[in-house]
């Protein structure tokens, strides 16, 4: 059963550019969240996702960042216009529910560098 | 504002002591703490919880400490060994309302030593 998987791993992005992270849950996971993790910081909640429906973005910045898990295919961390203050870890997590006994799994992250 | 708080973001042990990572919160509201481990380059992986009705939950050599008065929690890792070396992040939720939005310290790079 494969884990977490989050692609790319790296990206490189010049300012202004658009940056878009991919992430698929585990097999049989419906429940996705994603965190951002600036350098020396801890992970922060950004947004929770269920298919086709945003549940909670109280962690989104409110321009240029945006996020889908479409019926078909990954969830979609979107981040228009990236500036240098993007540059960090984003973190995809997802598990079965969201009973908190429900353990999130994450994947490896995705390392955006902001140029 | 920093709710939950690991004050130290190093700590060196060696081969076959005792590890204790602690970790601090101000949140009244979180009941729910988690540690996870983490590795260069990897995400982070589950090691442990506990629930607020508890002080101890114990899992092989991983045991975790509640002290809800004084808002404190520690992970004791007994014995320590080198493949041990890795962060570790201490999380903490509420049962109400979010309770699948995790909060994180810093981190604390622990190595062990052979």
């Amino acid at each position: 059963n494969a884990g977490v998987m989050q692609n790319p791993r790296h990206l490189v992005r010049r300012r202004g550019q658009e940056a878009r992270l991919r992430c698929s849950p585990m097999k049989g996971h419906s429940h996705v969240y994603w965190y951002r993790q600036l350098p020396e910081e801890g992970l922060k909640f950004m947004v929770y996702l269920q298919k086709e429906n945003i549940i909670d973005e109280s962690g989104m910045p409110k321009e240029r960042f945006s996020a889908e898990f479409p019926k078909e295919g990954p969830s979609i961390l979107r981040i228009q216009q990236v500036v240098r203050g993007d540059s960090a870890a984003y973190f995809c997590a997802s598990s079965p529910g969201t009973r908190i006994s429900n353990e999130q799994f994450f994947g490896p992250g995705t390392r955006l560098t902001v140029l | 504002d920093q709710q939950v708080k690991q004050n130290s973001p190093s700590l060196s042990v060696q081969e076959g002591r005792i590890s204790i990572l602690n970790c601090d919160y101000t949140n009244s509201m979180f009941d729910y703490f988690l540690w996870y481990k983490k590795y260069p380059a990897e995400g982070p992986t589950f090691l442990i919880s506990i629930s607020s009705i508890k002080d101890k939950n114990e899992d092989g050599r991983f045991t975790v400490f509640l002290n809800k008065s004084a808002k404190h929690l520690s992970l004791h890792i007994v014995p320590s060994q080198p493949g041990d070396s890795a962060v570790y992040f201490c999380a903490a939720a509420s049962r109400g309302g979010s309770n699948y939005k995790l909060t994180f310290g810093k981190g604390t790079l622990l190595t062990v030593n052979p």
